[in-house]
């Protein structure tokens, strides 16, 4: 277990509806990214959050966004659901944001868009 | 977009046997992780090398990386059936300030008791 928590675990949303995933990080890890992993993909970066703040994007539109709160907490929000957004959504903690840091990841939110 | 590709995709051997699985990428790098996935849940992080380093171990791992050729290899020796899952490898690339990983699709690993 690395210390990382996300809920729900699974969820089922219709096309156009909105989502909200939550991921609790490590103690004391001040940064969390997001990923999406599609069915037998490998993760693709969303973003990262440092210290409540965002600290790159990767190659998704805008209706997915994101919050860090001050306790490091944070969510994935994701607008006008696509049947393609169904997916595994993991977040990752560290415990900075610097190269070399190990991310810890939790068990993910399953999303089944329909 | 995928910047490492593992290789085989999926590999079936028996407990006791070595396994070897390569990862190429395509753009320089900090460092290249492996990291192990059951049954699509949450990922584990096996193991890192950075791009000076050209081998690493920890316990029945082994990784490799060759930068001039922008490739790495995890050898997991003496295999059992719990180590049956998915590996990945990631890069972290240079340059910004995200430090984010850059993960290949995959390779499937059964190991048969």
């Amino acid at each position: 277990e690395t210390g990382v928590t996300q809920s729900p675990t699974h969820l089922i949303k219709t096309r156009g509806q909105q989502v909200t995933l939550r991921c609790s990080s490590q103690s004391g890890h001040n940064t969390v990214s997001w990923y999406q992993q599609a069915l037998g993909q490998g993760p693709q970066f969303i973003f990262q959050y440092y210290r409540e703040e965002e600290n790159g994007r990767g190659n998704f539109p805008p209706r997915f966004s994101g919050l860090q709160f001050p306790n490091y907490s944070s969510e994935l929000n994701v607008n006008a659901l696509e049947l393609d957004d169904s997916a595994l959504y993991l977040c990752a903690s560290s415990l900075e944001r610097q190269g070399g840091e190990t991310q810890y990841f939790g068990p993910g939110t399953r999303l089944l868009v329909l | 977009s995928q910047q490492g590709e593992e290789d085989p995709q999926a590999l079936s051997i028996q407990e006791g046997e070595n396994a070897t699985m390569n990862c190429s990428y395509k753009t320089s790098i900090n460092n290249l992780q492996w990291y192990r996935q059951n049954s699509g849940r949450g990922l584990v992080h096996l193991i890192l090398i950075r791009s000076n380093e050209r081998e690493k171990h920890s316990g029945r791992l082994r990784v490799t990386l060759d930068t001039s050729k922008k490739s790495s290899s995890l050898l997991i020796t003496a295999s059992r059936a719990a180590d049956t899952a998915s590996y990945f490898c990631a890069t972290e690339s240079s340059g910004g300030s995200n430090y984010k990983l850059t993960f290949g699709k995959g390779t499937l690993l059964t190991v048969n008791p």
